[in-house]
């Protein structure tokens, strides 16, 4: 299985601020790489596919980058509702296989 | 638009059979897709279990492959998962989704959360 590592594992930030996720596969998985926004008791929600495409509904302060084995996600002005849980997924190969997750706290 | 709802039993007793259904409203499970199955237990992160295409093909995650079995059934528009011999590690929040064009998860049941105890 291709092993996702996400850091850091969580992070605090204020309202306003710029906050970057990185995520590293353990092998090449080309730009087959997706991020999502999780928040407590709620399933995941889709931000970024295929690396940088942003997902329909998804604000554009939600921006994703790269390809090969490491991946950004970049959130330039943190809003309120942007405190949650963030997972990358690699769709490179089966099975699909997710990072641990950051956890996105309010400073 | 399309959503997605799970349900089955929310206890299961250790060595038993885990069932739950993915109801898929607002459109057709045959329009091209595939269905997936993704669990969390309490406090971790996301497992991918296992996807079936309307065909009835299926692939399933090799560290649970002997235990489960994903099924299709087109004429209810809904598809199901059972998953034998659990035990407490299975305890977790069950979630069905789609996954989209670019092998990704674009659309997502509530999830459904599912205790292994006696």
């Amino acid at each position: 299985d291709i092993q996702m590592t996400q850091s850091p594992s969580s992070v605090s930030a204020s309202v306003g601020d710029r906050v970057t996720i990185t995520c590293r596969a353990s092998q090449d998985i080309s730009r087959w790489l997706a991020w999502y926004q999780q928040k407590p008791g709620k399933a995941p929600e889709l931000l970024i596919y295929a690396a940088s495409s942003l997902q329909s509904g998804v604000p554009s302060r939600f921006s994703g980058s790269g390809s090969g084995t490491d991946f950004t996600l970049t959130i330039s002005s943190l809003q309120p509702e942007d405190f949650a849980t963030y997972y990358c997924q690699q769709g490179n190969s089966f099975p699909y296989t997710f990072g641990q997750g950051t956890k996105l706290e309010i400073k | 638009q399309v959503q997605l709802q799970e349900s089955g039993p929310g206890l299961v007793n250790p060595s038993g059979t885990l069932s739950l259904t993915c109801a898929v409203s607002g459109g057709s499970i045959t329009n091209g897709n595939w269905w997936t199955w993704v669990r969390q237990p309490p406090g971790k992160g996301l497992e991918l279990i296992g996807e079936i295409y309307h065909s009835g093909s299926t692939n399933y995650n090799p560290s649970l492959k002997s235990r489960v079995t994903i099924l299709v059934d087109k004429s209810k528009n809904h598809f199901s998962l059972r998953l034998n011999s659990v035990t407490a590690a299975d305890t977790a929040v069950y979630y069905c989704a789609r996954k989209g064009s670019s092998w990704c998860f674009d659309l997502w049941g509530r999830g459904t959360l599912v205790t292994v105890s006696s």
